[in-house]
């Protein structure tokens, strides 16, 4: 009954390296969201992807990249990781349209830990 | 000033209670509210989802929406351990598919 898919659940990396992040979704969604949670600050938006090989800036996007190749695919990539990039990495997916009708599908996280 | 406020907690209440918890937005545009349930160590599930102002029941579960005072609240009646989690806020726009979330709620529901 998985729905949203991250490839790692905890993640422990060095300074500089370049980090990705997978989330796959077999629900046929059309949109994809990155957000990441810290304590205090709640859940900010880093990129999200309406289509195919589309992207748009959320609210959080320095540092980070993304790539949709695929529908189902969406990849977070951190060019150079730095310590003030550990969080809790969350993926989302939703049902097309011009209104939230549907709400997120959320991936159950990934735990990613800067040293 | 944040778009959406959340009050932290933790809100511990007895089991049975009934647990009221709000959310306060800044921005009218929204017209789209919803809650998420987290468990620790989970991703977010959608609970409630309301359009506009009025409210929802779902079983155990009320949501409010009052756009004139830009508040949205969630109650849970006769609450469970099982209810014991984090409680979030989130709302859309008119157009547009993006959320913007309040920080959440921690709710411990004592047996």
């Amino acid at each position: 009954d998985v729905k949203v898919t991250q490839s790692s659940r905890y993640l422990v990396k060095r300074t500089g390296e370049k980090v990705f992040l997978e989330c796959v979704q077999d629900m046929d969604h059309e949109n994809m969201f990155w957000y990441r949670q810290d304590p205090g600050l709640g859940l900010r938006l880093i990129y999200f992807s309406y289509d195919v090989k589309m992207k748009e800036k959320g609210d959080i996007p320095e540092g980070y990249s993304v790539s949709r190749e695929k529908k189902e695919r969406f990849s977070l990539i951190l060019e150079s990781a730095s310590t003030n990039q550990t969080s809790m990495y969350l993926c989302a997916s939703s049902l097309y349209g011009r209104t939230p009708n549907y709400g997120y599908t959320f991936g159950s996280g990934t735990r990613l830990t800067v040293v | 000033q944040k778009e959406v406020e959340q009050d932290p907690g933790p809100l511990s209440v007895p089991e049975g209670a009934i647990v009221s918890l709000n959310c306060t937005y800044s921005n009218s545009a929204f017209q789209y509210f919803m809650w998420y349930r987290q468990y620790s160590r989970k991703g977010p599930e959608l609970l409630m989802y309301t359009y506009s102002s009025g409210n929802k029941e779902d079983g155990r579960f009320t949501a409010q929406v009052d756009k004139s005072s830009k508040y949205i609240s969630l109650f849970i009646r006769d609450s469970q351990p099982s209810d014991s989690a984090t409680y979030l806020c989130a709302m859309g726009k008119a157009a547009g598919n993006k959320l913007t979330f309040g920080g959440g709620t921690r709710v411990l529901v004592k047996p």
